[in-house]
């Protein structure tokens, strides 16, 4: 089945202590792509790569890092995380550049942290 | 910084009726434009994209584009409680590298 995975879904830790979301992709896709979503701010991205080793900031970077090793996997990472950090994860990735931009939508990591 | 913006809604419609969702971008160069469907606690799933002025149509759903206006919409036909979600607009920037989402607008289609 064709999909984008996050790991861990649900995540609750503490401010500063370090951590990854995963995300990986099943469809060969070139383009990857993090969002994050907040009550009354809607969807912003944070980072996005548009192949290996080419990765380029959003519009809400801070505070965030990622890497693109392998075409099919893009994590997150947060290496000092505050409670401002707190929201809703989006991994997504698209087939390629252009005008089709279909991207196709990862089920989502809800992060707390306290 | 370029904008999308949308009604933040509620849209309240009756089954049956046509709803309609619009939205407007500040980038003028902006070519090419979706419209996302999101259900509370899911991720974002594409229904429509619109590259050209006028209107395209799918199943129940149509988009319009004006570009000179700078102006986005859809409309759903016979809409259904089914319907009853948020509606993302994102415009793709000119350099065809990220995509700006508006903050959606809720629609809630009752029986």
């Amino acid at each position: 089945e064709a999909q984008v995975t996050q790991n861990p879904r649900y995540l609750i830790t503490v401010t500063g202590k370090k951590l990854t979301v995963t995300c990986s992709q099943n469809m060969n896709h070139e383009y990857m792509s993090w969002y994050r979503q907040d009550p009354g701010l809607g969807l912003r991205q944070i980072y996005y790569s548009m192949n290996v080793e080419v990765t380029d900031k959003g519009d809400v970077p801070e505070g965030y890092k990622v890497s693109r090793k392998e075409k099919r996997n893009f994590p997150l990472i947060l290496e000092s995380p505050s409670p401002n950090q707190t929201s809703l994860y989006f991994c997504a990735s698209s087939p390629d550049l252009g005008s089709s931009y279909e991207q196709y939508f990862g089920p989502g990591t809800r992060l707390t942290v306290t | 910084q370029k904008e999308v913006e949308q009604n933040s809604g509620p849209l309240s419609v009756p089954e049956g009726a046509i709803a309609s969702l619009n939205c407007t971008y500040s980038d003028r160069v902006s070519q090419s434009f979706f419209w996302y469907r999101q259900y509370s606690g899911k991720s974002p799933e594409l229904i429509m994209s619109i590259y050209s002025n006028g209107d395209k149509e799918d199943g129940r759903f149509t988009a319009q584009l004006n570009k000179a206006s700078q102006y986005v919409s859809l409309l759903i036909r016979d809409s259904q409680p089914s319907d009853s979600a948020t509606y993302l607009c994102a415009a793709m920037n000119s350099g065809y590298s990220t995509l700006t989402f508006g903050k959606g607008t809720m629609l809630l289609v009752s029986p």
